[in-house]
C-alpha cells in the first residue's frame, strides 16, 4: 500500500520554542492531508485539513496561530507547533489521501512531542 | 453532529474469536473503517466497508454493517497475542473530503 512518513518520530523541546513536524507521501501525490492529535488513551482528534496550495481548514477549537500548517507540495505537509507549552505534549499523526479509488487514507507513524 | 462510540476494553483468550463493536450516528457515512494501533505507533488500516455493503471478509477479519441500526462490528477469528492493540472504528463522508471521525478505541487484550 501507499506509504506516509512522518518526521521526527520523537521530539523533546523546551517551553517557548517552535517545533516542526513533517508529513510526506512517499509514493503518491496527496492533494489532501489531515493532522490529528491523540491524547493518552484517547481517540484521535482531527485538528485540520490541509489542501495543497491553499490555506488549511481548522476544526473548531484548534488555534490557527498555534498550530501552523503548510502544504506546499503534493507530497509534503508540515505542522509547526509555535511557542510550545507542556500542554501541547501529545502524539501527532498525519494522514493523506490521493483522493482516488476507495477513499482510503494512509496514516503516518506519528510524532510524539514532549514539551519540557 | 457526528459521533462514533466503542466499548473501551475487550479481553479474550488466544485462539478464541474477538468481536469489537462500534455505533455511529451519521447516516450519510459512505465508508466505515477499522484501524489498528499498536503502542506508540500510528494507525494501520485493517479493513473498510462501503456503506451499501453489509458484510466484508478478509482472511481472519469479518466486518458486519447494520446500516439500519448504525452498528459496525469487527470479528477477528483465531485471535493471536499479536492482535493485542487498540482498534478504532471510523466513519467518513464523501462530501467532507475523506475527513474521518474516530471512535474512542477498544483496547483488545489477548491472554495466552
Amino acid at each position: 500500500g501507499a506509504v506516509v512518513s512522518q518526521h521526527p518520530s520523537r521530539v523533546i523541546c523546551k517551553s517557548g520554542t517552535s517545533v516542526k513536524i513533517e508529513c510526506r507521501s512517499l509514493d503518491f501525490q496527496a492533494t489532501t492531508m489531515f493532522w490529528y492529535r491523540q491524547f493518552p488513551k484517547q481517540s484521535l482528534m482531527l485538528m485540520a485539513t490541509s489542501n495543497e496550495g491553499s490555506k488549511a481548514t481548522y476544526e473548531q477549537g484548534v488555534e490557527k496561530d498555534k498550530f501552523l500548517i503548510n502544504h506546499a507540495s503534493l507530497t509534503l505537509s508540515t505542522l509547526t507547533v509555535t511557542s510550545a507549552h507542556p500542554e501541547d505534549s501529545s502524539f501527532y499523526i498525519c494522514s493523506a489521501t490521493d483522493s482516488g479509488g476507495a477513499g482510503e487514507l494512509f496514516f503516518g507513524e506519528g510524532s510524539r512531542l514532549t514539551v519540557l | 453532529g457526528e459521533d462514533v462510540e466503542q466499548s473501551l476494553f475487550l479481553s479474550v483468550r488466544e485462539g478464541d474469536s474477538s468481536v469489537i463493536n462500534c455505533t455511529y450516528t451519521d447516516s450519510s457515512s459512505t465508508y466505515l473503517y477499522w484501524y489498528k494501533q499498536e503502542p506508540g505507533a500510528g494507525l494501520q488500516l485493517l479493513t473498510y466497508i462501503f456503506s451499501n455493503m453489509d458484510m466484508k471478509q478478509d482472511q481472519r477479519l469479518t466486518v458486519l454493517l447494520n446500516k439500519k441500526d448504525k452498528h459496525l462490528s469487527l470479528r477477528i477469528a483465531d485471535t493471536q497475542t499479536g492482535d493485542s492493540a487498540i482498534y478504532f472504528c471510523a466513519e467518513s463522508m464523501m462530501d467532507s473530503s475523506y475527513k474521518l471521525i474516530f471512535g474512542s478505541g477498544t483496547r483488545l487484550l489477548v491472554r495466552p
